[in-house]
């Protein structure tokens, strides 16, 4: 177990609707990371935030947004959802937002699934 | 920018035999570099990882694997292959600008079959 939970762990929708995925740090972790996994682009980075501060942008789909509060949860915003946006997408966190001793340690992830 | 290339998708050994999975990687500068495994219907977890200290890294579970700059290689081991070694592996680049962040570069993954 890394630390990192991850909310829902499955969730099937259809075509055109909206879903929040949720995630919860390590504790004392400063960084949240999302990642997508598909079966055609593999894992990719989709953003980062550092201590509520959006620090990096990977290949996130604008219909995409992300977020990070206060309590250092993040939440992950999918909008008029896709067939193509069925993956697993992951949370990652870390105590520093980069430099050679950041390790960054991945939650279980949420499957996705739209119909 | 960073990339990682794994060069085989699948890999079989038989159980107790020695494991070999090959990554390449490609950097403008002294790369920091991982791996990660992913059992089925689990997250990844960090087995290794090798910031510019010694070069050969040791890991969890008896995985180590070592950088060789001159062949841009990292290359994961392990003497005795188990049972529960069964899963998809990750070699990792870490892109970063600085220390204000930080984009992990994921292989195409190797997936590890064991023989009883």
């Amino acid at each position: 177990d890394s630390g990192v939970t991850q909310t829902p762990k499955h969730l099937i929708t259809a075509t055109g609707q909206r879903v929040t995925l949720r995630c919860s740090p390590r504790s004392g972790d400063l960084s949240v990371y999302w990642y997508q996994q598909s079966l055609d682009q593999g894992l990719q980075f989709l953003i980062q935030y550092y201590n509520g501060e959006e620090r990096a942008k990977g290949n996130i789909l604008e219909r995409f947004s992300a977020q990070q509060f206060p309590d250092l949860h993040s939440e992950l915003n999918l909008s008029s959802l896709e067939l193509g946006d069925s993956a697993l997408y992951f949370c990652a966190s870390s105590v520093e937002a980069g430099g050679p001793g950041n390790t960054i340690y991945f939650g279980e992830g949420s499957w996705l699934t739209v119909v | 920018a960073q990339s990682v290339t794994q060069l085989d998708s699948h890999v079989s050994v038989s159980e107790g035999t020695p494991v070999l999975l090959r990554c390449n990687y490609s950097s403008s500068y002294s790369p920091s570099l991982f791996w990660y495994v992913q059992h089925p219907n689990k997250g990844l977890q960090l087995l290794l990882k090798y910031t510019s200290a010694a070069t050969l890294v040791k890991g969890i579970n008896g995985f180590e694997a070592e950088f060789k700059k001159s062949e841009t290689s990292f290359h994961l081991t392990k003497p005795s292959a188990h049972m529960s070694d069964a899963a998809e592996y990750f070699c990792v680049v870490s892109d970063r600008w600085g220390f204000g962040n930080e984009k992990l570069t994921f292989g195409t993954g190797t997936r590890l079959t064991i023989i009883p």
